[in-house]
């Protein structure tokens, strides 16, 4: 119930591409999903975040999708650059529950191929 | 975002001995910080939840005695692995949690790499 399902796990795209990674999750009582961005031997840096009274958002080239019903949330990162090349949680989190304390997806490894 | 800071960024230390490591928020008082271990090509795993002024929150199977944690300030928590052995040789990670605009908002530190000989 707890868990957050991410793939896949690792991703390979060429530079102009679009990324796009998946989660999944089954406790309707998360209302926070945020999406993070780490590099090798660094913490993570949020990227992105959306709550689920709303389906898309969109800043920059990176927008998430956002479907309630079947309780699963995506990240699209439009014109892959090799500069985007790293690993990627998603994460879900309750507002009035447990303290805010984040559930971390598996991560994927992206690669932007020039 | 939130500033984090982590010191130190690595360490290395004999097996037996405590290592300390402190998590600073730097722009604005965190009532709520977390700790985190991650260990190589793995998801952040949820050590523990620190408040401010009371005993932190631990995660199921993390020993509380082994991982000692302090949130004596709105800017300062710590760490202290006791009596390390390689097996908690591993990357930690502090986050704050927003208490502002963006209140579910968590801001990581840059990590601190421990490795224990």
């Amino acid at each position: 119930q707890q868990q957050v399902k991410q793939s896949p796990q690792s991703l390979i795209v060429q530079k102009g591409g679009i990324s796009i990674i998946n989660c999944a999750y089954e406790n309707t009582a998360f209302d926070y999903f945020p999406w993070y961005q780490q590099f090798p031997g660094k913490g993570p840096a949020l990227l992105i975040a959306i709550r689920p009274d709303v389906s898309e958002k969109k800043e920059g080239r990176f927008t998430i999708s956002f479907n309630k019903s079947a309780k699963q949330f995506s990240l699209h990162i439009m014109d892959s650059q090799p500069g985007d090349s790293a690993t990627y949680f998603c994460a879900a989190s309750m507002r009035y529950n447990q303290g805010g304390k984040l559930i971390f997806g598996q991560g994927t490894e992206l690669s932007v191929k020039p | 975002g939130a500033v984090v800071s982590q010191h130190p960024s690595r360490v290395i230390c004999k097996s037996g001995t405590s290592v300390k490591i402190e998590c600073r928020s730097l722009d604005f008082q965190a009532t709520t910080m977390f700790w985190y271990r991650q260990f190589p090509k793995q998801s952040l795993m949820l050590m523990a939840t620190s408040n401010e002024g009371s005993k932190a929150t631990y995660e199921q199977g993390v020993e509380k005695d082994k991982f000692l944690i302090n949130h004596a300030s709105l800017t300062l928590s710590t760490l202290t692995v006791t009596s390390a052995h390689p097996e908690d040789s591993s990357f930690y990670i502090c986050s704050v949690l927003s208490s502002g605009g963006a209140p579910d908002t968590q801001y990581f530190g840059p990590g601190t790499r421990l490795t224990v000989l």
